[in-house]
């Protein structure tokens, strides 16, 4: 069974400053997908960023980044610039590939709340 | 292109009562996924439908149960509803391929209350 963990409750950064947060997660698979989703209080879960574990260059969309660290298992959240509208609860989660007994399903971590202050 | 929608927005049921969520899922897709989130917690899988099937399910009670119709909308259900129920459900929809990652895109969620 695949776990996630983030043990970071809460973190809090200043606008336009820098802020990282941490997840580790267990399988016994070398394939699967690791994926942050930020859920503001308006509970809609949003996609921000993804990796796949095949892949050894960091992802990065805008000023989201990751670092990706396959042996220690381990994925982190960069968020650069942080905006005001950054606020939001973020979970980290892993998904294996479709096939065999794999069906997709999201496993996720407990979540870090990010509080962007002005 | 119409994103993943829920109804109803809240809800709040007494324990021992039944109750029916609903979930529509975006154009295009096939599978929807439903997930349970306590109060401060991360998203636990409840189960997967796959054209009209159950294709997985986690470590949820019978009395949690599902449909999926032809239009790929689901229901979910939960039957002899206990205080612990209380939760946010989340419903996913994706078009899976095989050996791809199953995005996964979510509705704004039912808040479920028990009292």
């Amino acid at each position: 069974a695949q776990t996630v963990t983030q043990s970071q409750p809460e973190m809090s950064v200043q606008e336009a400053e820098t802020v990282t947060l941490s997840c580790t997660y267990d399988t016994s698979e070398s394939n699967y997908y690791l994926f942050w989703y930020k859920q503001p209080p308006s509970r809609q879960m949003i996609l921000v960023i993804r990796q796949e574990a095949y892949k050894q260059q960091n992802a990065t969309e805008n000023r989201f980044s990751v670092n990706f660290q396959k042996a220690a298992k381990s994925f982190s959240l960069k968020i650069s610039d942080s905006q005001l509208g950054d606020t939001a609860m973020y979970f980290c989660a892993f998904i294996l590939p479709l096939g065999g007994t794999s069906y997709g399903k999201l496993t996720f971590g407990q979540g870090t709340i990010l509080t962007v202050h002005p | 292109e119409t994103g993943v929608t829920q109804s109803p927005t809240h809800l709040i049921k007494t324990r021992g009562q039944q109750v029916t969520l609903r979930c529509s899922s975006q154009s295009g897709h096939n599978t929807v996924s439903w997930y349970q989130q306590a109060l401060g917690q991360g998203p636990q899988f409840i189960f997967q439908y796959y054209r009209e099937e159950e294709n997985g399910r986690g470590n949820f009670p019978p009395r949690f149960s599902g449909l999926q119709f032809p239009n790929y909308s689901s229901e979910l259900n939960v039957n002899a509803l206990e205080l612990d129920d209380s939760a946010l459900y989340l419903c996913a929809s994706s078009f899976p391929t095989s050996g791809s990652q199953n995005e996964q895109f979510f509705g704004p969620g039912t808040r479920l209350t028990v009292l």
